[in-house]
């Protein structure tokens, strides 16, 4: 059973219009990544967190908020959004320490006309 | 700040030949290194890690090798097959709860 799920899949939002990804981990981990991937950029991180209520800039974190209401739960924010913010996102949980292993969900395909 | 560097792809390569795919790193730690292989429609999942210098990693048939003196973690494959293809990602570990740090990915294709 997925142990990182994402919703929604797909997405098709209007320029300037609020957009909210979600992201629920059962790994119990405590850290959680927020990436963009787009083509020749890889993966790049925008935001992550340590645990419930807590939140870190990643390398991308302009034009995003993150929100870790729970040990489960991770949002993105796009509060604004833009068509430089289409993209496919994917969400991560890590077990942390040295050898942190991620465990990435789905992703979700946002396009931003 | 740390960086990773991977074999610019994308690659293509028939059922049966040889692969590698390029990794060299910067870092000032001692990081756990690791190898995320991502099919289409799907995200990421780790290949495979090595925490340790001098040590290597294998699944499916890759492997590879930490080399902290060349600062390199190359991944390597005898014979790819066509269910290979995928892109394929190098990463580091972070440390002081710093977040890890992927290359830019390697997009392999395989040919029957």
């Amino acid at each position: 059973e997925a142990a990182v799920t994402q919703s929604p899949r797909n997405k098709v939002a209007v320029t300037g219009g609020k957009v909210t990804l979600s992201c629920n981990q059962t790994n119990n981990h405590n850290n959680m990544y927020w990436y963009r991937q787009d083509t020749g950029h890889g993966l790049r991180l925008i935001h992550y967190s340590y645990g419930a209520g807590s939140t870190e800039k990643g390398d991308i974190p302009d034009g995003y908020k993150a929100s870790r209401p729970s040990q489960e739960n991770f949002s993105l924010i796009l509060e604004l959004a833009t068509p430089s913010q289409t993209s496919v996102y994917f969400c991560a949980s890590g077990t942390g320490g040295d050898q942190d292993t991620q465990y990435f969900g789905p992703g979700t395909r946002l396009l931003v006309l | 700040g740390d960086s990773v560097t991977q074999t610019e792809g994308p690659v293509t390569l028939s059922e049966g030949t040889s692969l590698t795919v390029n990794c060299s790193y910067e870092t000032k730690q001692y990081p756990t290194l690791f190898w995320y292989v991502q099919y289409p429609g799907e995200g990421p999942q780790l290949l495979f890690k090595v925490p340790k210098a001098n040590e290597k990693g294998s699944n499916r048939g890759f492997e590879a090798t930490y080399n902290k003196e060349a600062t390199s973690f190359h991944l390597q494959k005898a014979s790819v097959q066509e269910s290979d293809s995928a892109v394929y990602y190098c990463a580091l570990s972070g440390y002081n709860n710093n977040a890890p740090r992927f290359g830019a990915g390697t997009k392999l294709s395989v040919k029957p």
